[in-house]
């Protein structure tokens, strides 16, 4: 049963426009989320959080929107660059237990 | 380059065969994780270790085993391999015990396939 779930495996945008990652998640019991994005060939690196004590956090061209009632989070970038294609993981964690991921989301800047 | 490195990279083994996976955490980290990436799947919690103890344990198979050393580096050990084991193995580290919040810093990964 997968708790955290990114319905879009993989998502191509225009380089200068906005990218939207989504991610939905079941348990409701998780109270802090994160994102991390993975080059090929490299480990995944985080890139932003969010508690479930808040609905944004920004961090210059990221930011991440979450809606607790619909347990559903989202990464927006802008602009989108080419040095953003990756694959983005969404993650998901309870306090004192470990993370849940995503099955990932590939992004495809086209300049 | 996160500080946190795993050697090898690649490992092409056969079926039933025993391999070892090894990895050096960052610098001052006390805490390893250990995670399986399967096919088209997200990365999926195996075991934790800090300071060499044992701290959790998820979706980790019989076969399967880790350890911490007293340099701190680990070695995650899979036996009786089958087909399915075939994956991307990643390894990361934290400062802290437990994960908490804590950000981990993931290492390259091993890409092990299994014939």
């Amino acid at each position: 049963d997968q708790q955290v779930k990114q319905n879009s495996p993989s998502l191509s945008v225009q380089e200068g426009r906005i990218s939207i990652l989504n991610c939905d998640y079941t348990n409701s019991m998780f109270d802090y989320f994160l994102w991390y994005k993975k080059y090929p060939a490299e480990g995944p690196t985080f890139l932003i959080s969010i508690s479930s004590i808040k609905d944004k956090n920004e961090d210059g061209r990221f930011t991440v929107f979450l809606n607790k009632s619909a347990k559903h989070l989202s990464l927006h970038i802008v602009p989108s660059q080419p040095g953003d294609s990756a694959v983005y993981f969404c993650a998901a964690i309870r306090y004192g237990q470990n993370f849940v991921f995503g099955p990932g989301t590939r992004l495809s800047v086209l300049p | 380059d996160s500080g946190v490195t795993q050697t090898p990279k690649h490992l092409i083994t056969a079926t039933g065969q025993r391999v070892t996976l090894r990895c050096s955490p960052r610098s001052g980290d006390l805490s390893v994780y250990w995670y399986q990436q399967s096919l088209d799947q997200g990365l999926q919690f195996l075991i934790q270790y800090y300071n060499g103890e044992e701290r959790a344990k998820g979706n980790i198979l019989e076969r399967f085993s880790a350890q911490q050393f007293p340099d701190l580096h680990s070695e995650l050990n899979l036996s009786s391999l089958e087909l399915g084991d075939s994956a991307l193995y990643f390894c990361a580290s934290s400062v802290a015990s437990g994960p908490l919040y804590n950000e981990q810093f993931f290492g390259p990964g091993t890409r092990l396939t299994v014939l």
